[in-house]
């Protein structure tokens, strides 16, 4: 299986609250980011954990870390059309900040 | 601060032909640069590592003669395809390392399109 799993698809009402899943195989993971694509665009980073860290909160965003499941959500609250896009999880291992990506979640807000 | 630029942002070739992509690191120095490709609906394949004043880093598969990189100073990197085929459409992406920047050390640029006819 690949390295980093999320979900393909994800469709939320306009005002609700979104949460992206993402899990990931290897155990010695030292940062877990998570990237926003918005289409014809490169990535931009929205936010990222440390592996010591359980969650981070960064206004409507919210990060959750369960290293013994090696699992990583991002809560976004409020969700707004300007909020579709294709978010990426990753993972750097070690003293390497080369990321290694999930295919992405493309989620859709609809009013 | 830390933008990395691309150019073209997007490009259409024959095939046969030869694309030379920029990756500018605008307000930052970058020994390290990446290279990625993305094809639709696909997550980032890391292509290649470049540093500057040596010889680029390939990753397995990717093909060192075909995808040629340099990287002469510490804020421009170049992706050259070529011999560019239909098969080699695809999304280039480039992104820069910013030493000292825990965690965030990569600065993504805005992409390249290339679609080779």
């Amino acid at each position: 299986g690949e390295d980093v799993e999320q979900s393909l698809f994800l469709s939320v009402r306009e005002g609700d609250s979104s949460v992206i899943n993402c899990t990931y195989t290897d155990s010695s993971s030292t940062y877990l980011y998570w990237y926003k694509q918005e289409p014809g665009a490169g990535l931009q980073l929205l936010t990222y954990i440390f592996s010591n860290m359980d969650m981070k909160q960064d206004q409507r965003l919210t990060v959750l870390l369960n290293k013994k499941d090696k699992h990583l959500s991002l809560r976004i609250a409020d969700t707004q059309t300007g909020d579709s896009a294709i978010y990426f999880c990753a993972e750097s291992i070690g003293g390497s900040y080369i990321p290694t990506f999930g295919r992405g979640t493309s989620l859709i807000v609809h009013p | 601060g830390a933008v990395v630029s691309q150019h073209p942002s997007w490009v259409i070739c024959k095939s046969g032909t030869s694309v030379k992509i920029e990756c500018r690191s605008l307000d930052f120095q970058a020994t390290t640069m990446f290279w990625y490709r993305q094809f639709p609906k696909q997550s980032l394949m890391l292509m290649a590592t470049s540093n500057e004043g040596s010889k680029a880093t390939y990753e397995q598969g990717v093909e060192k003669d075909k995808f040629l990189i340099n990287h002469a100073s510490l804020t421009l990197s170049t992706l050259t395809v070529t011999s560019a085929h239909p098969e080699d459409s695809s999304f280039y992406i480039c992104s820069a390392d910013r030493q000292g920047v825990s965690g965030r050390g990569q600065f993504f640029g805005p992409g390249t399109r290339l679609t080779v006819l």
